[in-house]
């Protein structure tokens, strides 16, 4: 069973403090990763992929990947409340389609 | 503008009574999947398809039919829903190496 962790929350965080979500992954063989985010009833937005090792900014946005160790990470900048949402992770094993999705992480942003 | 467009969005139906939620995509891609989403379950898989007359079992189909006769279009078929069938589900579709982009969701409820 390929497993994709995610704590549940949910994590509170002040307005303008870094909110940082964390998962973690099971098959040593997954090669892309991509974090959604879903507000409450509506359909999961793409906001990061990465590939390679390391972090990739995109523009409040970092996503960090350690291949080593199996886990990914978000990073918001600058929290606003706008950014309170669910934060799925999602992984795919091999070159293709199917992704494997942990249950998202529930981030509240208070003013 | 690329989408994937599900219909209807909203349904409340009785048990027993065949339907169909229509998923389109107008980005030409291969792989078209459809998902359910409960509270505290995730997302997860009920069908997919690789391409047109291909098809296959995701981790729930049990009571859930799809075919994919034009590439553009993936329907969900419940042939005798029942409550336990109530959630909100979404279609997504994903060109090679792409990311899945997911469609608005169909919140279904059967009574």
């Amino acid at each position: 069973q390929k497993e994709v962790e995610q704590n549940s929350g949910p994590l509170s965080v002040p307005e303008g403090a870094i909110a940082s979500l964390n998962c973690t992954y099971s098959d040593r063989g997954s090669q892309s990763f991509f974090w959604y985010r879903q507000y409450s009833g509506k359909s999961p937005e793409l906001i990061m992929f990465i590939y390679s090792n390391g972090d990739k900014e995109d523009g409040r946005f970092t996503a960090q990947l350690n291949k080593a160790s199996q886990y990914v990470s978000l990073l918001i900048r600058d929290s606003q409340p706008s950014d309170s949402a669910t934060y799925l992770c999602a992984v795919r094993v091999n070159s293709g389609y199917a992704l494997n999705f942990g249950k998202g992480t529930s981030l509240l942003v208070t003013p | 503008e690329a989408q994937v467009t599900q219909n209807p969005r909203y349904l409340i139906t009785v048990t027993g009574k065949k339907l169909t939620v229509t998923c389109s995509q107008n980005m030409n891609h291969e792989y078209m999947s459809w998902y359910r989403q409960d509270p505290g379950l995730g997302l997860r898989q009920i069908y997919y398809s690789m391409n047109v007359e291909v098809t296959d079992k995701g981790d729930v189909p049990e009571g859930y039919k799809v075919s994919r006769k034009e590439k553009r279009n993936f329907p969900l078929i419940l042939e005798s829903p029942s409550p336990n069938q109530t959630s909100l589900y979404f279609c997504a579709s994903a060109g090679p190496n792409q990311p899945q982009h997911f469609g608005d969701g169909t919140r279904l409820s059967i009574l």
